[in-house]
């Protein structure tokens, strides 16, 4: 059970790049979620996906693009990346219902923006 | 909107001694509470939620919290701490209605002195 999963772990790459962090999740969950982690801020959202072909923006969406044609992936796509993108980010899943529900959370994507 | 506040960037205290980890929020409507832990290079656990019912909620790897409507609190104890505890640890609240995200807090590093 492989659950959820983020590729690549760590990536490096330039100003004015497209880059594409994956997230793929095992559980048919319905909802998933993309975070950066940045040191005194915690986890912030940036987008979110109710279910395949429904978006919705988080708290820092600029600069970020998110599709979801399939269920079990989310990817997260920066257009032009800058260095303020550099970051930790975390893709998380919830089954659909109750809030109540926790959310689990994939391993990680370090992304360095030189 | 929903927040969430973790008033300590960092709490130290020795094995064996009881920790505590602060976290107040704010929602309109009941809350729905939870902790989560990041260990090093890792993504987060979750270890325990708050619902309805017993304000003294149990959850994984012996830890506890308190829910305290009055003082709209949320901490996080254990009653015997260990150096493997030591990690990042983030508060999150979610309102009882509809299936919006989580709120994280800027989370609270702990660190166990052996």
């Amino acid at each position: 059970d492989a659950g959820i999963t983020q590729s690549p772990r760590y990536k490096i790459t330039e100003t004015g790049r497209q880059v594409t962090l994956m997230c793929h999740q095992t559980w048919s969950h319905s909802y998933m979620f993309w975070y950066r982690q940045d040191l005194g801020h915690g986890l912030r959202l940036i987008y979110y996906s109710a279910a395949a072909d429904i978006t919705d923006k988080g708290e820092v969406p600029d600069g970020y693009v998110v599709s979801r044609s399939k269920t079990e992936n989310f990817p997260l796509t920066l257009e032009s990346a800058t260095r303020s993108q550099t970051s930790v980010y975390f893709c998380a899943s919830r089954r659909q219902g109750s809030p109540t529900n926790e959310q689990f959370f994939g391993p990680g994507t370090r992304l360095t923006v030189l | 909107a929903q927040s969430v506040a973790q008033p300590e960037d960092q709490v130290n205290v020795a094995e064996g001694n009881p920790l505590t980890v602060k976290c107040t929020y704010s929602v309109s409507g009941n809350p729905y509470l939870f902790w989560y832990v990041q260990y090093p290079n890792r993504g987060l656990q979750f270890l325990l939620k708050y619902i309805t019912g017993d304000n003294l909620v149990k959850g994984s790897y012996g830890f506890e919290a308190e829910f305290n409507k009055s003082q709209t609190s949320f901490h996080l104890k254990k009653p015997s701490a260990l150096v493997s505890d030591s990690a990042l640890y983030f508060c999150a609240v979610h309102r009882d209605s509809g299936n919006t995200p989580l709120v994280f807090g800027k989370g609270t590093r702990l660190s166990v002195i052996a």
